[in-house]
């Protein structure tokens, strides 16, 4: 089956740094994205990864590692606003079909 | 910059009742994307279309059907609307060739069957 693992829920602190995980299991591979969701609204693009190693993007960053199906986002002085849902999804087919985890809810406390 | 739009952001029916749900990009996009996202349960997605007058089921198409007449638009219609489809639906569309390319979403239809 087509699996993808991501803790339920978070909490970190205003100005720290949170690592949220991603393990993954698929037939297919063409590349791992990272969404944002607020609370009652859409997912947002936040980053993709095709290759292993590091995307840097301002304060978020996005690593893969696809021999261990493993990829994680990295958020630097977290602010109030990245209180969000983190959604990890895998594009496995041509037709941009995504498989998508059940998200990661991040709490920036004061 | 891309812009998804669906036609409602809440609505209200009634059991039995045929719901038609309407989702439009202006980018030009070859794919088009209908999820449902409900708590716990994570985005599940129920028809794709990735070409005109084409449509392809996804995981949980029971109960829904679609139609893709332009490029531009992409319909969801719910049958006979039942308590269990009350959710929160997203549309998103995304380019076929390129690489990088996301999927984009609208703001997401809040429907509520009493």
């Amino acid at each position: 089956g087509q699996n993808i693992d991501q803790p339920t829920e978070m909490t970190a602190t205003e100005g720290a740094i949170v690592q949220i995980n991603c393990t993954y299991q698929t037939s297919g591979f063409n590349g791992l994205f990272w969404y944002q969701q607020h609370a009652g609204e859409a997912p947002t693009f936040l980053s993709y990864n095709v290759l292993d190693g590091l995307e840097e993007k301002g304060r978020f960053s996005s690593f893969l590692s696809r021999s261990k199906g493993y990829s994680y986002l990295l958020l630097k002085e977290l602010q109030m606003k990245d209180s969000a849902s983190y959604l990890c999804a895998v594009e496995t087919g041509n037709n941009r079909k995504l498989i998508w985890g059940l998200g990661t809810s991040l709490a920036v406390n004061p | 910059d891309v812009k998804v739009t669906q036609s409602s952001r809440y609505l209200v029916k009634r059991t039995g009742e045929k719901v038609f749900l309407e989702c439009v990009q202006d980018m030009d996009h070859e794919n088009m994307f209908w999820y449902r996202q409900d708590p716990g349960l994570g985005l599940r997605l129920i028809y794709f279309s990735y070409d005109v007058k084409m449509k392809e089921k996804g995981d949980i198409p029971e109960g829904y059907s679609v139609s893709r007449e332009k490029k531009e638009r992409f319909s969801l219609i719910l049958e006979s609307a039942s308590t269990n489809q009350t959710s929160m639906y997203l549309c998103a569309s995304s380019p076929s060739s390129g690489v990088k390319e996301t999927q984009y979403f609208g703001p997401g239809t809040r429907l509520l069957v009493l």
